[in-house]
């Protein structure tokens, strides 16, 4: 089965700390995403990458930056993070568009 | 823009009932629909991928049906067990283009 492993589980950090989320895939995934979850809001697209060094804008990008320097790994970036970004963040990769999305197990993000 | 719709919010059924989720969705071009469970605090599994030329998938307890004509998608889930307490998400994407989700319906089997 594939696998996605996102590096942490639970993290606290500062406002305006940079913030590093990291996304493992083992299964030579082309396509990659980030996705937050919030209460009421459901699950809301990020960034996402269909090839290493490509990054495309999801619906909320504001904020945020990505990094795609090998094809397994997709790093979520936090420039100076701030209380609204507290969230449960979701890393997900599929092989092609046509084939289901494995997610990782996500980070929950508190920013105090 | 494509909406997807979960009705309803949230569920509570008794043990060994047979139950339907609903999941709509405003675009009716899509490529792929995948169903999802999620647990509190966890990460999404994957229960059912239906791809744009099937009708309907099964996977044990559960069958997910498409009807791209009307926007609609259903989940059965057979005999209800506590264990299936959960949120349950279905999503939607056309060609290649990311998943866009339902805010979910939780359900709640009572023993």
């Amino acid at each position: 089965d594939v696998k996605v492993t996102q590096s942490s589980r639970y993290l606290v950090k500062r406002t305006g700390e940079k913030v590093f989320l990291e996304c493992v895939q083992d299964m030579d995934h082309e396509n990659m995403f980030w996705y937050r979850q919030d209460p009421g809001l459901g699950l809301r697209l990020i960034y996402f990458s269909y090839d290493v060094k490509m990054k495309e804008k999801g619906d909320i990008p504001e904020g945020y930056s990505v990094s795609r320097e090998k094809k397994e790994r997709f790093s979520l970036i936090l420039e100076s993070a701030s209380t609204n970004q507290t969230s449960m963040y979701l890393c997900a990769s599929t092989i092609y568009s046509n084939y289901g999305y494995t997610f990782g197990s996500g980070t929950r993000l508190t920013v105090v | 823009k494509q909406e997807v719709t979960q009705i309803p919010a949230a569920l509570s059924v008794p043990e060994g009932e047979n139950l339907v989720l609903n999941c709509s969705f405003t675009d009716s071009a899509i490529y792929n629909l995948q169903w999802f469970r999620q647990d509190p605090g966890k990460g999404l599994t994957s229960l059912l991928l239906i791809q744009s030329s099937q009708r309907e998938q099964t996977s044990g307890r559960l069958n997910a049906s498409l009807d791209k004509s009307s926007g609609r998608s259903t989940l059965y889930i057979a005999a209800s067990q506590p264990g299936d307490s959960a949120t349950y998400l279905c999503a939607v994407n056309r060609g290649n283009t990311p998943l866009v989700f339902g805010k979910g319906t939780r359900l709640s089997v009572i023993a």
